[in-house]
Protein backbone atom coordinates (compact mmCIF):
# COMPACT_ATOMS: atom_id res chain seq x y z
CA UNK A 1 0.00 0.00 0.00
CA UNK A 2 1.16 3.69 -0.67
CA UNK A 3 2.20 5.49 2.53
CA UNK A 4 4.45 7.59 4.47
CA UNK A 5 6.25 6.02 6.86
CA UNK A 6 7.90 7.84 9.48
CA UNK A 7 11.39 6.64 11.56
CA UNK A 8 11.73 6.37 14.17
CA UNK A 9 8.89 5.93 15.92
CA UNK A 10 10.45 7.76 19.30
CA UNK A 11 13.43 9.44 19.57
CA UNK A 12 15.11 10.29 22.63
CA UNK A 13 17.54 13.01 22.24
CA UNK A 14 19.81 15.03 25.08
CA UNK A 15 18.87 18.91 25.58
CA UNK A 16 21.20 20.49 22.69
CA UNK A 17 22.20 17.75 21.15
CA UNK A 18 21.07 17.41 17.43
CA UNK A 19 18.36 15.17 16.30
CA UNK A 20 17.15 14.39 12.92
CA UNK A 21 13.87 12.96 12.40
CA UNK A 22 12.77 10.99 8.93
CA UNK A 23 9.60 10.67 6.46
CA UNK A 24 9.70 8.77 3.48
CA UNK A 25 6.73 8.18 0.96
CA UNK A 26 5.37 5.77 -1.70
CA UNK A 27 2.80 8.14 -3.24
CA UNK A 28 4.66 10.16 -5.45
CA UNK A 29 3.48 13.62 -3.97
CA UNK A 30 4.76 16.56 -4.79
CA UNK A 31 4.45 18.68 -1.87
CA UNK A 32 5.52 17.46 1.67
CA UNK A 33 5.27 18.69 5.21
CA UNK A 34 6.25 18.75 8.51
CA UNK A 35 4.21 19.20 11.70
CA UNK A 36 4.80 19.92 15.32
CA UNK A 37 2.21 18.17 17.45
CA UNK A 38 2.31 19.35 21.22
CA UNK A 39 -0.14 17.11 23.88
CA UNK A 40 -4.34 18.08 23.36
CA UNK A 41 -3.35 20.76 20.66
CA UNK A 42 -3.64 20.93 16.75
CA UNK A 43 -0.56 19.91 14.66
CA UNK A 44 1.46 23.23 13.64
CA UNK A 45 2.95 23.29 10.45
CA UNK A 46 6.08 24.46 10.78
CA UNK A 47 7.35 24.33 6.81
CA UNK A 48 6.34 22.36 3.58
CA UNK A 49 8.25 21.69 0.78
CA UNK A 50 6.24 22.42 -2.91
CA UNK A 51 8.32 20.40 -5.21
CA UNK A 52 12.14 21.46 -4.62
CA UNK A 53 10.66 24.83 -2.99
CA UNK A 54 11.03 25.17 0.65
CA UNK A 55 8.32 27.75 2.19
CA UNK A 56 8.99 28.39 5.93
CA UNK A 57 6.31 29.26 8.28
CA UNK A 58 6.54 32.64 10.16
CA UNK A 59 7.05 31.75 13.38
CA UNK A 60 8.86 28.51 12.89
CA UNK A 61 12.05 28.48 15.22
CA UNK A 62 15.90 28.62 13.48
CA UNK A 63 16.19 25.80 15.54
CA UNK A 64 14.29 23.81 13.14
CA UNK A 65 15.56 23.07 9.20
CA UNK A 66 14.36 20.97 6.46
CA UNK A 67 15.91 18.82 3.85
CA UNK A 68 14.24 16.97 0.95
CA UNK A 69 16.75 15.52 -1.27
CA UNK A 70 14.74 14.03 -3.78
CA UNK A 71 11.03 13.52 -4.15
CA UNK A 72 10.60 10.46 -1.87
CA UNK A 73 12.34 11.60 1.29
CA UNK A 74 12.03 14.35 3.56
CA UNK A 75 14.12 15.08 6.96
CA UNK A 76 13.61 17.47 10.01
CA UNK A 77 16.55 18.53 11.54
CA UNK A 78 16.92 19.97 15.38
CA UNK A 79 20.03 21.62 15.85
CA UNK A 80 19.69 22.65 19.31
CA UNK A 81 16.62 20.51 21.09
CA UNK A 82 15.24 21.89 23.86
CA UNK A 83 12.77 20.92 26.66
CA UNK A 84 10.09 22.78 24.96
CA UNK A 85 10.91 20.99 21.27
CA UNK A 86 9.62 17.89 23.11
CA UNK A 87 6.50 16.89 21.28
CA UNK A 88 5.34 14.49 18.26
CA UNK A 89 6.48 15.23 15.14
CA UNK A 90 4.22 14.29 11.86
CA UNK A 91 4.75 14.33 8.03
CA UNK A 92 2.62 14.51 5.69
CA UNK A 93 2.16 14.51 1.92
CA UNK A 94 -0.28 16.11 -0.29
CA UNK A 95 -0.41 16.77 -4.33
CA UNK A 96 -1.24 19.61 -5.85
CA UNK A 97 -2.69 17.90 -9.19
CA UNK A 98 -6.02 17.65 -7.08
CA UNK A 99 -8.87 19.68 -6.73
CA UNK A 100 -8.70 19.69 -2.68
CA UNK A 101 -6.05 19.68 -0.81
CA UNK A 102 -5.97 16.08 0.90
CA UNK A 103 -3.15 15.65 2.95
CA UNK A 104 -1.66 12.12 4.09
CA UNK A 105 -0.09 12.00 7.43
CA UNK A 106 2.42 9.66 8.70
CA UNK A 107 2.23 7.80 12.17
CA UNK A 108 4.50 10.43 13.54
CA UNK A 109 7.63 10.50 15.63
CA UNK A 110 7.67 11.13 19.60
CA UNK A 111 10.42 12.98 20.70
CA UNK A 112 11.67 13.33 23.91
CA UNK A 113 14.07 15.59 24.96
CA UNK A 114 16.57 14.48 28.18
CA UNK B 1 -7.88 34.65 8.26
CA UNK B 2 -8.93 31.27 7.76
CA UNK B 3 -10.41 29.59 10.99
CA UNK B 4 -11.55 26.47 12.73
CA UNK B 5 -13.70 26.90 15.68
CA UNK B 6 -14.62 23.64 17.41
CA UNK B 7 -16.80 22.06 20.28
CA UNK B 8 -14.39 22.00 22.83
CA UNK B 9 -14.13 18.10 24.90
CA UNK B 10 -13.91 16.00 26.06
CA UNK B 11 -16.89 14.18 24.89
CA UNK B 12 -17.71 11.29 27.02
CA UNK B 13 -20.00 8.80 25.55
CA UNK B 14 -21.97 5.29 25.86
CA UNK B 15 -21.43 2.98 23.26
CA UNK B 16 -24.53 3.44 21.04
CA UNK B 17 -24.81 6.87 21.84
CA UNK B 18 -25.68 9.87 19.13
CA UNK B 19 -22.80 11.76 18.26
CA UNK B 20 -22.28 15.35 17.41
CA UNK B 21 -19.13 17.17 17.27
CA UNK B 22 -19.73 21.10 15.91
CA UNK B 23 -17.35 22.75 13.74
CA UNK B 24 -18.07 26.22 12.50
CA UNK B 25 -15.19 28.18 9.86
CA UNK B 26 -14.12 31.49 8.90
CA UNK B 27 -12.65 31.80 5.25
CA UNK B 28 -13.58 33.54 2.22
CA UNK B 29 -14.97 31.77 -1.14
CA UNK B 30 -15.71 27.87 -1.22
CA UNK B 31 -12.58 26.22 0.78
CA UNK B 32 -12.66 22.44 1.29
CA UNK B 33 -13.53 20.94 4.57
CA UNK B 34 -12.67 17.63 6.14
CA UNK B 35 -12.60 16.06 9.59
CA UNK B 36 -9.08 14.17 10.31
CA UNK B 37 -9.14 11.72 13.53
CA UNK B 38 -6.30 10.54 15.15
CA UNK B 39 -6.18 7.62 17.57
CA UNK B 40 -3.71 7.34 20.57
CA UNK B 41 -0.13 7.64 19.38
CA UNK B 42 -1.08 7.61 15.83
CA UNK B 43 -0.43 10.08 13.10
CA UNK B 44 -3.58 12.05 11.21
CA UNK B 45 -6.45 9.90 9.22
CA UNK B 46 -8.73 11.44 6.87
CA UNK B 47 -12.07 10.45 8.07
CA UNK B 48 -14.37 12.23 5.33
CA UNK B 49 -14.15 15.53 3.49
CA UNK B 50 -16.42 17.82 1.37
CA UNK B 51 -15.50 19.93 -1.29
CA UNK B 52 -18.57 21.82 -2.08
CA UNK B 53 -21.55 23.47 -0.20
CA UNK B 54 -24.55 20.84 0.62
CA UNK B 55 -21.97 18.35 -0.21
CA UNK B 56 -21.83 15.11 2.62
CA UNK B 57 -19.00 13.52 3.09
CA UNK B 58 -19.51 10.01 4.85
CA UNK B 59 -17.07 7.17 5.92
CA UNK B 60 -17.79 4.58 8.70
CA UNK B 61 -20.73 5.89 9.67
CA UNK B 62 -19.50 9.13 10.65
CA UNK B 63 -21.03 11.91 8.14
CA UNK B 64 -20.78 15.25 8.09
CA UNK B 65 -22.85 17.85 5.66
CA UNK B 66 -20.98 21.40 4.12
CA UNK B 67 -23.58 23.94 4.91
CA UNK B 68 -22.64 27.39 3.47
CA UNK B 69 -25.53 29.38 4.70
CA UNK B 70 -23.95 28.37 8.42
CA UNK B 71 -20.71 28.19 7.93
CA UNK B 72 -20.72 24.82 9.69
CA UNK B 73 -19.23 20.82 8.93
CA UNK B 74 -20.85 19.42 12.20
CA UNK B 75 -19.92 15.44 12.32
CA UNK B 76 -22.35 13.18 13.54
CA UNK B 77 -22.74 9.57 14.26
CA UNK B 78 -25.85 6.98 14.64
CA UNK B 79 -24.41 5.00 17.21
CA UNK B 80 -20.78 5.44 18.31
CA UNK B 81 -18.44 2.41 19.88
CA UNK B 82 -15.80 2.11 21.93
CA UNK B 83 -13.47 1.55 19.02
CA UNK B 84 -14.48 5.59 17.86
CA UNK B 85 -12.06 6.62 21.30
CA UNK B 86 -9.66 9.15 19.54
CA UNK B 87 -9.35 12.64 18.86
CA UNK B 88 -11.44 14.43 16.16
CA UNK B 89 -9.91 17.33 13.97
CA UNK B 90 -11.47 19.69 11.84
CA UNK B 91 -9.74 21.15 8.63
CA UNK B 92 -10.61 23.44 6.08
CA UNK B 93 -8.34 24.38 3.05
CA UNK B 94 -8.67 27.15 0.58
CA UNK B 95 -9.80 26.73 -3.17
CA UNK B 96 -7.55 26.24 -5.14
CA UNK B 97 -8.01 29.36 -7.61
CA UNK B 98 -6.60 30.95 -4.45
CA UNK B 99 -3.24 30.07 -4.59
CA UNK B 100 -2.74 28.78 -1.22
CA UNK B 101 -4.47 25.56 -1.23
CA UNK B 102 -1.66 23.07 0.05
CA UNK B 103 -2.35 24.50 3.50
CA UNK B 104 -4.87 23.41 6.59
CA UNK B 105 -6.40 24.69 9.00
CA UNK B 106 -7.29 22.82 12.07
CA UNK B 107 -9.31 23.51 14.85
CA UNK B 108 -8.00 22.38 17.95
CA UNK B 109 -9.73 18.73 18.29
CA UNK B 110 -12.00 17.18 20.21
CA UNK B 111 -11.57 14.07 22.12
CA UNK B 112 -14.10 11.72 22.35
CA UNK B 113 -14.34 8.80 24.95
CA UNK B 114 -16.61 6.22 24.07
CA UNK B 115 -17.17 3.79 27.45
CA UNK B 116 -18.89 0.25 27.38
Amino acid sequence: DAMVIQNPRYQVTQFGKPVTLSCSQTLNHNVMYWYQQKSSQAPKLLFHYYDKDFNNEADTPDNFQSRRPNTSFCFLDIRSPGLGDAAMYLCATSATSGLYNEQFFGPGTRLTVL
Amino acid sequence: GDSVTQMEGPVTLSEEAFLTINCTYTATGYPSLFWYVQYPGEGLQLLLKATKADDKGSNKGFEATYRKETTSFHLEKGSVQVSDSAVYFCALSPPPWEGSNYKLTFGKGTLLTVNP
